[in-house]
């Protein structure tokens, strides 16, 4: 059972606001992702990080911005939010172990509604 | 580049009928790892598996069994005696030297009493 958290689980917000969603992982895992799903669409990698003060952006252009300060955690922030970025955000971990690709362990994602 | 096709878009099956998910990936790394999540409609992905490209064995666990053949790229996954709570979203993945993840479109399986 992987134990990652995301907040909140759902986010109603106006057009213009800054927004920060949280993604804290108790696992010790220094890989963590952030991925962008439209409702049952295949999902998009946006921000990726292989630890402490690492950050890379991922396949798909994302205006947001992510902080890997703490092993543990790794927001996402929106400076201002629009319409566009609706969607799902979902946050993964894995193990950084030699050069085996370990499996990512998902957190139960973020709504978000940008009125 | 790395792609992965699941060319179903959607399934309906009749409660305690197997099905089975297609997936057809395509890499030019030799080393590469294949991995199936579900995603129920909480919104969780649930990883289910992950093969490597060296193990083409198959594998069953429980009801579940996945068959990767290299010789056609494929890395199916089939659902046997298949129950109400396997309806999700199933999703392909696909990892090679980019050490990114490529995800399928996804299948949703829908499953009826």
């Amino acid at each position: 059972e992987a134990d990652i958290y995301q907040t909140p689980r759902y986010l109603v917000i106006g057009t213009g606001k800054k927004i920060t969603l949280e993604c804290s992982q108790t696992m010790g895992h220094d890989k963590m992702y952030w991925y962008q799903q439209d409702p049952g669409m295949e999902l998009h990698l946006i921000h990726y990080s292989y630890g402490v003060n690492s950050t890379e952006k991922g396949d798909l252009s994302s205006e947001s911005t992510v902080s890997r300060i703490r092993t543990e955690h790794f927001p996402l922030t929106l400076e201002s939010a629009r319409p566009s970025h609706t969607s799902q955000y979902l946050c993964a971990s894995s193990e950084l172990r030699g050069d085996t690709y370990n499996e990512q362990f998902f957190g139960p994602g973020t709504r978000l509604t940008v009125l | 580049a790395q792609k992965v096709t699941q060319a179903q878009t959607e399934i309906s099956v009749v409660e305690k009928e197997d099905v089975t998910l297609d997936c057809v990936y395509e890499t030019r790394d030799t080393t590469y790892y294949l991995f199936w999540y579900k995603q129920p409609p909480s919104g969780e992905l649930v990883f289910l598996i992950r093969r490597n490209s060296f193990d083409e064995q198959n594998e069953i666990s429980g009801r579940y069994s996945w068959n990767f053949q290299k010789s056609t790229s494929s890395f199916n996954f089939t659902i046997t005696a298949s129950q109400v709570v396997d309806s999700a979203v199933y999703f392909c993945a696909l990892t090679g030297s980019a050490r990114q993840l490529t995800f399928g479109s996804g299948t949703q399986l829908t499953v009826l009493p």
